[in-house]
């Protein structure tokens, strides 16, 4: 399985963009990058995944570099509410995820 | 729809003890998997299942035995209870839409073995 490297936390102000940052320089052809975040005393969550193109939904954007080696999640207006662990994931077989250290999000009022 | 539910949601035991896990999907998804977090660790995958009757070993699959008999459960037993087992167990069912997999996660069960 592909591996990823994210920084082990950030830090944000409330309402003003957060750019995670996601190095996955192994990456093959056919890899998608997703995207789970976990709130406090939760189980992980989906957030949003993409292949090539840059991805827009209502939680957040990614944008995915052209050589596809590292990715980056966009929250336009971060929120108390987006203060998570942040996990970008390359999957492998069919139905496994692995999960690395994540970036530990604080947002600050 | 409940999506995932995990029971119990708290447990302890003795070193030693064997217990089961239950995870139960009402989504209809081939696949599910079982996870370990310490804290402040991120998710490691235990056992995973492609469907019912096929499982497979994830990183740290030791300690743990799984089944797979129905679509619906994927329950995980530990046979002989260490501390080194005190974690919080979280049961992920997953949809695969041609390369992009979707998890859905179950609320946890804390485990402490003492």
């Amino acid at each position: 399985d592909a591996k990823t490297t994210q920084p082990n936390s950030m830090e944000s102000n409330e309402e003003e963009p957060v750019h995670l940052p996601c190095n996955h320089s192994t990456i093959s052809g056919t890899d998608y990058i997703h995207w789970y975040r976990q709130l406090p005393s939760q189980g992980p969550e989906y957030v949003i995944h993409g292949l090539t193109s840059n991805v827009n939904n209502r939680m957040a954007s990614l944008a995915i570099a052209e050589d596809r080696k590292s990715s980056t999640l966009i929250l336009h207006r971060a929120t108390l509410r987006d203060a998570a662990v942040y996990y970008c994931i390359l999957k492998g077989k069919p139905g496994k995820l692995i999960f690395g250290q994540g970036t530990t999000l604080q947002v600050k009022p | 729809n409940a999506g995932v539910t995990q029971t119990p949601k708290f447990q302890v035991l003795k070193t030693g003890q064997s217990m089961t896990l239950q995870c139960a999907q009402d989504m209809n998804h081939e696949y599910m998997s079982w996870y370990r977090q310490d804290p402040g660790m991120g998710l490691r995958l235990i056992h995973y299942s492609v469907g019912a009757g096929i499982t497979d070993q994830g990183e740290v699959p030791n300690g743990y035995n799984v089944s797979r008999s129905t679509t619906e459960d994927f329950p995980l037993r530990l046979l002989s209870a260490a501390p080194s087992q005190t974690s919080v167990y979280f049961c992920a069912s997953n949809i695969d839409r041609g390369g992009f997999t979707e998890a859905f996660f179950g609320q946890g069960t804390r485990l402490t073995v003492v």
